[in-house]
């Protein structure tokens, strides 16, 4: 089975702090996958990595980026923190030919 | 742009009740659709890839159809274990690029 572990299930950062949400899989998967999940929203796609140190943005990358530094793990990084980034954020990893595999999310509040 | 509209909101069954989700799309050149559960507070489950219209896939007392506009998620006779939030997703032409609905949250009551 595929393990998407994703490093804090609940975190509480304050305005204009910067934050880094960690993802590792475990599948020698190609593509990694950050959303956001917001009520009434669905989910959203901030940024995708196909490959080491290759990054490609999303729906919503606004206040965002990513780092790819190993194949097995993918940061999201909130440059400077703000309330409307209050949400459930799912790392995602897959192959070309397999459906996406989720991590159980972090629930990230900006106060 | 790909759309995905997912009906009921909400959905009460009895345990036993069987009844059916909706998941309609629009996307330019399908390449796939994607059933999903979701627990709370927790990440989403894989459970389905349909292709083409026509294509059907069963799991337990869940069953995926398609359609050119639509996908229905039947569930047969629930159990209380069934209740969760199951999401749909479109991929169209880009990159493993799929676009989510909001979702159906099912409670099913013994």
């Amino acid at each position: 089975d595929v393990k998407v572990t994703q490093s804090s299930r609940y975190l509480v950062k304050r305005t204009g702090e910067k934050v880094f949400l960690e993802c590792v899989q475990d599948m020698d998967h190609e593509n990694m996958f950050w959303y956001r999940q917001d009520p009434g929203l669905g989910l959203r796609l901030i940024y995708f990595s196909y490959d080491v140190k290759m990054k490609e943005k999303g729906d919503i990358p606004e206040g965002y980026s990513v780092s790819r530094e190993k194949k097995e793990r993918f940061s999201l990084i909130l440059e400077s923190a703000s309330t409307n980034q209050t949400s459930m954020y799912l790392c995602a990893t897959s192959t070309p030919n397999s459906p996406l595999h989720f991590g159980n999310g972090t629930r990230l509040t900006v106060t | 742009e790909d759309q995905v509209t997912q009906s009921p909101e909400a959905l009460r069954l009895q345990e036993g009740e069987s009844s059916s989700l909706n998941c309609s799309y629009t996307v330019s050149g399908l390449r796939g659709l994607f059933w999903y559960r979701q627990d709370p507070g927790k990440g989403p489950e894989f459970l389905f890839t349909l292709y083409s219209a026509g294509e059907e896939k069963e799991k337990e007392r869940l069953k995926a159809t398609l359609t050119k506009k639509e996908s229905f998620l039947h569930i047969t006779a629930p159990k209380p274990e069934d209740s969760a939030t199951y999401l749909c997703a479109v991929q169209g032409g880009g990159f493993q690029k799929l676009v989510f609905g909001t979702g159906t949250r099912l409670l099913v009551s013994p």
